[in-house]
């Protein structure tokens, strides 16, 4: 079966740095997004990984490795806007994206 | 990138009645996409709406149900047939688009939230 797994919540402080890992079991592996989503709000797009290593966009950095089937996103000087849930999302093997459930990051301050 | 409107934004229905969601996207698309996404939970794939042939749907989502309609590259409706209360639910509307990173980045609506009574 195809599996995406990320914690369900996370707590950190204002102005500090979270990691927020994703690992995924899929069939067919054509790239891992993370998505933003605000409560109320439709998904917004952060980030893209097909290959291993770090993107850094900013105060957010994506990383992925697929020979481990994973990857986390790193929010550094954290806002208070940055209260959301968390997406990962792998595009499989038909191009589909298979989404995680979510990862809600409370931040506080 | 796209900006995607969709219509209602919010309706509560009664039990055996039906809805029809509207998505509209601002330049022609090929892919868009119909997701559901239950309170505190991800977005579960509905169907693939396919421009001028029947939508593709995901295990455990039939076209009795939810009957999706594409008449153009702009343009699809998902209805939610003879809705229970498990039907309540956020209905998103989706498209795939060659972004800045990615030739498959997904650009999502505002959702519809649907309550059934």
């Amino acid at each position: 079966g195809q599996n995406i797994d990320q914690p369900t919540e996370m707590t950190a402080t204002e102005g500090a740095i979270v990691q927020i890992n994703c690992t995924y079991q899929t069939s067919g592996f054509n790239g891992l997004f993370w998505y933003q989503q605000h409560a109320g709000e439709a998904p917004t797009f952060l980030s893209y990984n097909v290959l291993d290593g770090l993107e850094e966009k900013g105060r957010f950095s994506s990383f992925l490795s697929r020979s481990k089937g994973y990857s986390y996103l790193l929010l550094k000087e954290l806002q208070m806007k940055d209260s959301a849930s968390y997406l990962c999302a792998v595009v499989g093997s038909n191009y589909q994206l298979i989404w995680g459930a979510g990862t809600k990051l409370i931040i506080k301050p | 990138s796209a900006v995607i409107s969709q219509k209602p934004s919010r309706d509560i229905c009664q039990r055996g009645t039906s809805l029809t969601i509207q998505c509209q996207v601002d330049s022609q698309v090929t892919m868009m996409f119909w997701y559901r996404q239950q309170p505190g939970q991800s977005l579960t794939l509905i169907a693939t709406a396919n421009q001028g042939s029947e939508a593709t749907y995901e295990s455990g989502f039939v076209i009795d149900k939810f009957p999706i309609s594409r008449p153009n590259l702009t343009f699809s409706t998902l209805t939610v047939s003879n809705m229970s209360p498990e039907d309540s639910s956020i209905y998103l509307c989706s498209v795939g688009l060659a972004g800045v990173s990615s030739y498959n980045e997904q650009f999502f609506g505002p959702g519809t939230r649907l309550t059934v009574l």
